[in-house]
């Protein structure tokens, strides 16, 4: 089964400053990929998703990703941290069982400070 | 997302009580699903369905079911609410079976007294 580890459950930056937030995923085929950020009282927002085209992938709000393959990896980063980036971040992967359900990481919030 | 809304937002129940909440959707799609949300554990499926009449159990089913009789509604009941089930209860929905990206409702905080 597919399973989903973010390093780091609370991340601090300075504003300016670079954002990275780490995702290893564990995948017997090969995976989709997605992140997805939630803000206080609101429901996920989709960032950005790798389906097995371009490795490095384009988000919304200055967002990207790289997929890894030999790493296991798919890190989010952002190279200047805005004030309205904090929020809490998921990395998810889609499970081919339960009609493609995501699986996702434990979440990693973001602060942001001035 | 604008196209999945639920219903009610929040609600406090007692233990004992059958409680159902709602999810619709207004973009034809065919699959949709039910998670949880508790702290440290990001989030857990708890049913899905594949399209009407369609549904089945995801991995933490056991005191919830679910009932899609339209394409745009889907229901999550706890026939009989607990303490361990207060959480946030996040819908979502995809397309169809070849797409991988789920969209999700605003959530309904559920808490269970």
């Amino acid at each position: 089964a597919q399973s989903v580890t973010q390093l780091g459950s609370h991340v601090s930056v300075s504003e300016g400053a670079l954002v990275l937030l780490r995702c290893n995923y564990s995948s017997s085929v090969p995976p989709y990929l997605f992140w997805y950020v939630q803000y206080p009282n609101q429901g996920l927002q989709l960032l950005l998703k790798y389906t097995s085209a371009a490795t490095l992938v384009k988000g919304i709000n200055g967002f990207e990703a790289e997929f890894k393959k030999s790493e296991t990896s798919f890190h989010l980063t952002k190279p200047s941290a805005h004030m309205s980036d904090a929020a809490e971040y998921f990395c998810a992967v889609s499970d081919r069982e339960y009609g493609n359900k995501l699986v996702f990481g434990a979440g990693t919030i973001l602060r942001v400070k001035s | 997302d604008a196209g999945i809304t639920q219903s009610p937002r929040h609600k406090v129940t007692e233990t004992g009580t059958p409680v159902t909440l709602r999810c619709h959707q207004t973009e034809n799609h065919r699959y949709m699903y039910w998670y949880r949300q508790d702290p440290g554990h990001g989030l857990r499926l708890i049913h899905y369905s594949y399209g009407v009449k369609d549904t089945d159990k995801g991995e933490v089913s056991d005191g919830y079911s679910v009932s899609r009789s339209k394409t745009e509604d889907f229901l999550l009941t706890l026939e009989s609410a607990t303490s361990s089930q207060t959480s946030v209860y996040f819908c979502a929905m995809k397309p169809g079976q070849d797409t991988y990206e789920q969209y999700f409702g605003p959530g309904t905080r559920l808490t269970v007294t």
